[in-house]
């Protein structure tokens, strides 16, 4: 089955830890994105990448960090410089150039 | 002005009906756009990807796209309870870096 997929589902974590979120894709495809999404809200892209070994910030990137090793996947980290962690975060991929991306299930995120 | 705009809904449509959803946009360079739906505490899926002004077609929906009026629509014929998500406009623009701008999504509830 090709698809995108996202571990762990649900994750606490206590103030001033790191995380981090897994995302693994099978489809082939070149670009990876990492979203945000507050309850009630829109997705807010964190970072993103066209090609392996290179990923650029997008509007929210402060306190996040990412890397891409490999095509097939694209970690997120949380760092304890995110001030307001508590989110749903969804990884996409797609084919460079395009907006239409496959989305894994999320990961939702708690701060205790 | 956000860059892409939704009403938030809720949209209540009874079972049978048409449901008609409206996004706007800001960049006027922006060429592709695409509608996301989103069940509660789910991932968003792909349904509808539209590049030219005009109608396209796809099932019970169909995309409107105008470009001059910088608005794009969803029309979803025959609503049904299981059509009863959020929708979320995004776009592809040149002002973005050719980033996805997602709106806020607008929250449709169909009733049997």
């Amino acid at each position: 089955d090709g698809g995108i997929t996202q571990s762990p589902k649900y994750l606490f974590r206590k103030e001033g830890q790191n995380v981090t979120l897994s995302c693994e894709q099978n489809l082939n495809h070149d670009a990876m994105y990492w979203y945000r999404q507050d309850p009630g809200q829109g997705l807010r892209l964190i970072y993103y990448s066209q090609i392996v070994n290179d990923f650029q910030k997008g509007d929210i990137a402060e306190g996040y960090s990412v890397s891409r090793e490999k095509k097939e996947s694209f970690p997120l980290t949380v760092t304890s410089a995110q001030k307001n962690p508590t989110a749903f975060y969804l990884c996409a991929s797609g084919a460079r150039g395009t907006g239409e991306l496959f989305f894994g299930e999320g990961s939702r995120l708690t701060v205790l | 002005q956000k860059e892409v705009e939704q009403n938030s809904g809720p949209l209540s449509v009874p079972e049978g009906a048409i449901a008609s959803l409206n996004c706007t946009y800001s960049d006027r360079g922006s060429q592709s756009f695409f509608w996301y739906r989103q069940y509660s505490g789910k991932s968003p899926e792909l349904i509808m990807s539209i590049y030219s002004n005009g109608d396209k077609e796809d099932g019970r929906f169909t995309a409107q796209l105008n470009k001059a009026s910088q608005y794009v629509s969803l029309l979803i014929r025959d609503s049904q309870p299981s059509d009863s998500a959020t929708y979320l406009c995004a776009v592809k623009g040149v002002a973005a870096g050719n980033k996805l701008t997602f709106g806020g999504g607008t929250r449709v509830l169909v009733k049997p």
